[in-house]
């Protein structure tokens, strides 16, 4: 089945840097990846997603790649503010129906 | 509110008794995915139901089932409960697109 590895484990970064967080899948077909966001003690929210079919999307200030070759996809978050700060799960499905996989998430801290 | 619900927000017991989650999904929904996230853990798949038939099964153990019923609600059983148990218990359900709507979770408590 699918493995979805995330790193770093925990980042750290100075308001207005910018933050990167990587995830590796192990299936191949697998082609559907979403990022969430979960704040503590809250339920884990949608924040970006992109399918295999489109290497990058962007909204506003965060944005994600997608590199098929290599089977891994990246979020980007610039000029990062204060409530950045959560815990930020990658996950990938192989379609529509089947479960997500989900990373085992990155401590964002923006220190002010 | 997400539109998806689920109920007791909080719950403590005792080891060995047995629980009861429930979810509602989203209007509209046939699907129904329960997960386990444990303390600075990510979110295990317990159990998968479209439209009242289980899809797939995660990590979850014997001790725990479900079920989703005619108006696609759903419920998770744990039963035999270990300390170990504790964690948040997370439903979503999903549409034809493709990402999860996740409910508040319900946060269970073995003493």
């Amino acid at each position: 089945g699918e493995n979805v590895e995330q790193h770093p484990s925990t980042l750290s970064v100075q308001e207005g840097d910018s933050a990167v967080i990587k995830c590796t899948y192990s299936d191949s077909a697998s082609n559907y990846f979403p990022w969430y966001k979960q704040e503590l003690g809250k339920r884990p929210q949608l924040i970006i997603d992109i399918r295999s079919n489109v290497g990058e999307k962007k909204d506003q200030r965060i944005a994600v790649t997608l590199n098929k070759t290599a089977k891994h996809f990246s979020l980007h978050i610039t000029e990062t503010q204060p409530e950045d700060s959560a815990v930020y799960f990658c996950a990938a499905t192989l379609s529509g129906n089947t479960p997500l996989v989900f990373g085992k998430g990155t401590r964002l801290s923006v220190i002010a | 509110d997400s539109g998806v619900t689920q109920t007791p927000k909080h719950l403590i017991t005792a080891t060995g008794q047995r629980v009861t989650l429930r979810c509602s999904p989203r209007s509209g929904d046939l699907s129904v995915y329960w997960y386990q996230q444990s303390l600075d853990q990510g979110l295990q798949f317990l159990i998968h139901y479209y439209n009242g038939e289980e899809r797939a099964k995660g990590n979850i153990l014997e001790r725990f089932s479900a079920q989703q019923f005619p108006d696609l609600h759903s419920e998770l059983n744990l039963s035999s409960l270990e300390l170990g148990d504790s964690a948040l218990y997370f439903c979503a359900s999903r549409r034809d697109d493709w990402g999860y709507t996740f409910g508040s979770g319900t946060r269970l408590t073995v003493v």
